[in-house]
């Protein structure tokens, strides 16, 4: 079965100190991967994403995110995390020939001042 | 910066009611889903629509559940006759294409609540 695992709940970090949420997919081909941020009464809203070339994608707000095919991977990172950055954080995966995007279970970030 | 919006944003109703949830896609979008999320579950694909016809469905979307575009700016998700099980926050999105490298946009969600 196709599935994207995120495997932390939350993730605390402390202000200024670079953040890593973690995601996994088993999907069979070459998907399409993507993050997305939830902040409180608002939609899901999209962070960046990965297509195709270099490993290292660039996305809104300084966040990136690092495509890893060996070990199905796409792990969103900030070299330096803002309290602002605090919100929930799904990774969703979109697999060949299809129009859904399938959802890990989001992880929470709590940025610390 | 355009935005889908959905409308209600809370929608309480009895079992074996019909609702109807609204939603307004970004305006040269051309493609648009449904997602729910059941409390404390994941994201779930429910349909995809283009050219008015569905284009995908999952094995969640049944006869119970049905799309349309009324008019050139909403697009609705009807159940005919709720269930408890159906209680969950609706997401509807929008995308300009229907490639997979076309990201989609959601709006804030309507949540559904069936007693």
């Amino acid at each position: 079965a196709q599935s994207v695992a995120q495997p932390e709940d939350q993730v605390n970090v402390a202000e200024g100190n670079p953040l890593t949420v973690k995601c996994t997919y088993s999907v069979s081909g070459n998907p399409y991967l993507f993050w997305y941020v939830q902040y409180p009464n608002r939609g899901l809203q999209f962070l960046l994403k990965y297509i195709t070339g270099d490993n290292l994608v660039k996305g809104s707000y300084g966040f990136e995110a690092e495509f890893n095919k060996s070990q199905t991977s796409f792990h969103l990172k900030k070299p330096s995390a803002l309290v602002s950055d605090s919100a929930l954080y799904f990774c969703a995966v979109r697999p060949p020939n299809t129009d859904k995007l399938i959802f890990g279970t989001g992880t929470r970030l709590q940025v610390f001042p | 910066e355009p935005e889908v919006t959905q409308t209600p944003s809370h929608q309480v109703t009895q079992m074996g009611q019909e609702v109807i949830l609204r939603c307004v896609p970004i305006s040269n979008h051309l493609y648009f889903y449904w997602y729910r999320q059941i409390l404390g579950q994941k994201v779930e694909f429910l349909v995809s629509f283009y050219n008015n016809e569905i284009s995908e469905k999952s094995e969640i979307f049944d006869d119970q559940f049905s799309v349309e575009r009324p008019d050139g700016s909403n697009f609705t998700l009807k159940i005919r006759s709720t269930k408890l099980e159906d209680s969950a926050m609706y997401f509807c999105a929008s995308s300009l294409g229907s490639s997979g490298s076309y990201e989609q946009y959601f709006g804030p969600g309507t949540r559904l609540t069936v007693t």
